[in-house]
C-alpha cells in the first residue's frame, strides 16, 4: 500500500523568511500525482500546489514551489516570503487514477511568527 | 459558485445509535469523497462515489457505508456507533472521470458519547 511519510510534526517560520516542509513516500507505481493541501484553524482543507509524477519539471504556485525527486521519493514544499495566513497544518497526500483516493501524511503544523 | 455543502456541521450521538451525514458537491461535480479525519489516525480515505455507484472503497469495517443520489448528493452512513468513531468527517467533489482538483468541504464534528 502507498505511504505518505511527513517527518516534521511542527515548523516555525519568521515571517517575510522561507521555509520548507518535508515529505516522502513509497508507490510502486511510475504514474501518480502528488500534492500539499492547507488545513487552516477553520478547517477547510485547501489545494495549495500538485505535481503530476510524468512531469520533470517541479511545480510552481506565486509564493509556493515545490521540490520532486521521483527517484528519492521525495515531494517537498517550499514557502517564500512566508505570511501569517500561511499559518496552517499543511497535508502532503499522493493519489493514483485522476487524483481520486487521496493518501495523507500525518501532517506538519506551520506557526508564522511576526 | 457554491462550494461544498455539508450537514450538519457539529453532531452528538452516543455509542450504538446510527448516524446520517450529507456532502452536497458543487453543481457539476459528479464525484464525491469522504474521508474520516481524527488525531490518532489522521485523515483517512472511506469511500468515493461517481455517478451513482462505489467506484474506490477504504480500509474500514461494514458499519460504514454511503450512497450517492442522482443529483450527486452523498450521504454516509455510520451504525452501532464507537467512541472512536468520534471524528471529523470531510467530504471532497470533483467534477469529472479525468484529473480535477478536488474540492473539500467544512466537515462534520461527530462527537460519540
Amino acid at each position: 500500500a502507498q505511504t505518505v511519510t511527513q517527518s516534521q510534526p511542527e515548523m516555525s517560520v519568521q515571517e517575510a523568511e522561507t521555509v520548507t516542509l518535508s515529505c516522502t513516500y513509497d508507490t510502486s507505481e511510475s504514474d501518480y500525482y502528488l500534492f500539499w493541501y492547507k488545513q487552516p484553524p477553520s478547517r477547510q482543507m485547501i489545494l495549495v500546489i500538485r505535481q503530476e509524477a510524468y512531469k520533470q519539471q517541479n511545480a510552481t504556485e506565486n509564493r509556493f514551489s515545490v521540490n520532486f525527486q521521483k527517484a528519492a521519493k521525495s515531494f517537498s514544499l517550499k514557502i517564500s516570503d512566508s505570511q501569517l495566513g500561511d499559518a496552517a497544518m499543511y497535508f502532503c497526500a499522493y493519489a493514483e487514477e485522476y487524483g481520486n483516493k487521496l493518501v495523507f501524511g500525518a501532517g506538519t503544523i506551520l506557526r508564522v511568527k511576526s | 459558485k457554491a462550494g461544498v455543502t455539508q450537514t450538519p456541521r457539529y453532531l452528538i450521538k452516543t455509542r450504538g445509535q446510527q448516524v446520517t451525514l450529507s456532502c452536497s458537491p458543487i453543481s457539476g461535480h459528479r464525484s464525491v469523497s469522504w474521508y474520516q479525519q481524527t488525531p490518532g489516525q489522521g485523515l483517512q480515505f472511506l469511500f468515493e462515489y461517481f455517478s451513482e455507484t462505489q467506484r474506490n472503497k477504504g480500509n474500514f469495517p461494514g458499519r460504514f457505508s454511503g450512497r450517492q443520489f442522482s443529483n450527486s448528493r452523498s450521504e454516509m452512513n455510520v451504525s452501532t456507533l464507537e467512541l472512536g468513531d468520534s471524528a471529523l468527517y470531510l467530504c471532497a467533489t470533483k467534477a469529472g472521470n479525468s484529473y480535477n482538483e478536488q474540492f473539500f468541504g467544512p466537515g462534520t464534528r461527530l462527537t460519540v458519547l
